[in-house]
């Protein structure tokens, strides 16, 4: 069964706009982390943002945001006011503990193009 | 943030030849370091994990005996693909975390393997 799931393969955003990247996990572990990377066409994997399953306020870096509902097992990116530059592909990531042998294990990935 | 870095970028290799590649932790102590293997349009996936002074972890499916990972000191690990063939083209990625970087996986650029 997948763990992590990235249900839009490809989105489209007009420049300054917000966008929103969906994310769901599965997982039985209560100790567990979320992750946002980047990678555009260069292919290095940029760190966006970090959840910790026991944190109780929404994650916040910058533009980024991650929209944590726990009960609903849902991670979103929120991208405010889009950038050229945000053009790239996002993967959620999700890291569990003990259960899941403390591996990072990667959805497949969302395609995000930003529009001038 | 920490910086990870991997060496070679890029490398042609021809078939039967072995290629190593570096990643190196160059601001903190990396007690835990993974690879992972990228193909085309798709997510990561984890090939490895190793932590300093121990045997790697190898994931289901993958030749230990193909890809050999050391990792040595808190600061380098190195993938050999072995005996390389064409099936072992791919973008390798390292990544990294430790110290005060315990909660989240930095990345190498990555390498891209051709085999001739």
């Amino acid at each position: 069964a997948q763990k992590i799931t990235q249900t839009q393969p490809g989105m489209f955003v007009q420049e300054k706009e917000a966008v929103t990247l969906d994310c769901t996990y599965d997982t039985s572990d209560p100790s567990y982390g979320l992750f946002w990377y980047k990678q555009p066409s260069s292919g290095e994997m940029i760190f966006l943002i970090y959840q910790g399953s026991y944190d109780q306020q929404n994650a916040t870096e910058g533009r980024y945001s991650l929209n944590f509902q726990k009960a609903r097992k849902s991670a979103n990116l929120v991208i405010s006011a889009s950038q050229l530059g945000d053009s790239a592909m996002y993967f959620c990531a999700m890291r569990e503990g003990r259960t899941g042998g403390f591996k990072t294990i990667f959805g497949a990935g969302t395609r995000l193009f930003v529009k001038a | 943030g920490a910086v990870v870095s991997q060496h070679p970028s890029w490398v042609i290799c021809k078939s039967g030849t072995s290629v190593k590649i570096e990643c190196r932790s160059l601001d903190f102590q990396a007690t835990t370091m993974f690879w992972y293997r990228q193909f085309p349009k798709q997510s990561l996936m984890l090939m490895a994990t190793s932590n300093e002074g121990s045997k790697a972890t190898y994931e289901q499916g993958v030749e230990k005996d193909k890809f050999l990972i050391n990792h040595a000191s808190l600061t380098l690990s190195t993938l050999t693909v072995t005996s390389a063939h064409p099936e072992d083209s791919s973008f390798y990625i390292c990544s990294a975390r430790g110290g005060q970087h315990e909660n989240i996986q930095y990345f190498g650029a990555g390498t891209r393997l051709s085999v001739l």
